[in-house]
Parts: structure tokens; C-alpha cells; sequence
């Protein structure tokens, strides 16, 4: 059973540049959510995709946007990157959207705005 | 807006000694709570996730109890040994009626089991 996998593991950039993270989900699940995790801090909920289309999201500005391919994989695009955006980004899969299913985490991608 | 609080923020401990972690959430509408493990510079490892009708879960040394009531987790870890020592996050999983909300994390409990 294949886990998550995330890339890159780490990326660089300047403010007002433009990223996007890539996260291919856990065998068998079609649900992909993203979380950012400043230093000292818990993951917080960006978005989460559902079979293509996004069914939920925490509180981000526009500029966070997502996709999710058929093969259930994910990406993150943050437009116009600010200090703040610095931080690890995580991709959990799970089955079916449901709640009541465990969410598997990557191992994230460390991003630094310079 | 659901708050989750963890107690203590850390701990250090000697090998072999049974420990607890606390996990307060300010919403009882959850659908479940989930305990993760977290290495340095790492991922989130799953441990545990109680559905809200269940009172705990055990897998080997841990025990993860759930009181919707009062708003409280635990996580018992027993016989504690160094490669236990990482950061552990309690998450919570909101039942809304409807949509994806994800999850909401505590800040963590950095663990230092001593040899």
C-alpha cells in the first residue's frame, strides 16, 4: 500500500511569487485535504477536494487555491506569497469524504518565503 | 469556533514510566477526535481516532479515552521508551451536518522520554 507522498520536500521563494505543492494520495482514497503548519504551531484546515471539486474550507484567503486530478491526486497554489506563508505544508488522504475515516498524512512540504 | 487546548505544552520523563496527555476541546459536536504523532520535521503519524460514540481506543501501549461531556481527551501511553519521544497533537473533527470543515489541532505535547 503506497502512503502519501508530497513534493517537493522543500522549496524556496520571494514574496509576490507564486508556489505550487503537489501531493499524490494514499492507494484507494479519493478524498485530499491541506493544512499549513507555522513553526510551534498545530496544522491548520485549508481546503479539502472531493472527487474534483472542493467541499470545504477553512479560513484562507483566495489566493490558497486547489485542484484534484482524476487519479485523486492534489495540488496547492498560493498566489502573491507573503511572510506569513511561510510554514509546512501537509496533504492528508482519506476514503470517501467520510468523517467517521482516519485522515493519512505525507510528510509534508517545507515551504520559505524569503 | 471549536478551540482545542493541550496540557502540557511539555514533558520530559524517564524510560519506563506510564504518562498521560491531556486534550481539551471547547465544541462538543464532534464527529471524532484523533490523537497523531508527529517527528521532527515530519509528518503526522495516525495513532488513535474515537468516534464520538465510543468512551476509547487501544492500540499496544496507548489508550486514547474520549469524554464529549466534559470536553476532554486523554492519551495513556504506557511503559514509555525512548523512541516515544516526539510531539503528539489531539485533532478534532467537527460534526456540522454537512460539508468538509477538517480537522482542528491542539498546539502539541513535545514528549522527551530519557533513556
Amino acid at each position: 500500500e503506497t502512503g502519501v507522498t508530497q513534493s517537493p520536500t522543500h522549496l524556496i521563494k520571494t514574496r509576490g511569487q507564486q508556489v505550487t505543492l503537489r501531493c499524490s494520495s494514499q492507494s484507494g482514497h479519493n478524498t485530499v485535504s491541506w493544512y499549513q503548519q507555522a513553526l510551534g504551531q498545530g496544522p491548520q484546515f485549508i481546503f479539502q477536494y472531493y472527487r474534483e471539486e472542493e467541499n470545504g474550507r477553512g479560513n484562507f484567503p483566495p489566493r490558497f487555491s486547489g485542484l484534484q486530478f482524476p487519479n485523486y491526486s492534489s495540488e496547492l497554489n498560493v498566489n502573491a506569497l507573503e511572510l506569513d506563508d511561510s510554514a509546512l505544508y501537509l496533504c492528508a488522504s482519506s476514503l470517501s469524504g467520510q468523517p467517521n475515516q482516519p485522515q493519512h498524512f505525507g510528510d509534508g512540504t517545507r515551504l520559505s518565503i524569503l | 469556533k471549536q478551540e482545542v487546548t493541550q496540557i502540557p505544552a511539555a514533558l520530559s520523563v524517564p524510560e519506563g514510566e506510564n504518562l498521560v496527555l491531556n486534550c481539551s476541546f471547547t465544541d462538543s459536536a464532534i464527529y471524532n477526535l484523533q490523537w497523531f504523532r508527529q517527528d521532527p520535521g515530519k509528518g503526522l503519524t495516525s495513532l488513535l481516532l474515537i468516534q464520538s460514540s465510543q468512551r476509547e481506543q487501544t492500540s499496544g501501549r496507548l489508550n486514547a479515552s474520549l469524554d464529549k461531556s466534559s470536553g476532554r481527551s486523554t492519551l495513556y501511553i504506557a511503559a514509555s521508551q525512548p523512541g516515544d519521544s516526539a510531539t503528539y497533537l489531539c485533532a478534532a473533527y467537527p460534526n456540522s451536518g454537512g460539508g468538509a470543515d477538517g480537522l482542528t489541532f491542539g498546539k502539541g505535547t513535545h514528549l522527551i522520554i530519557q533513556p
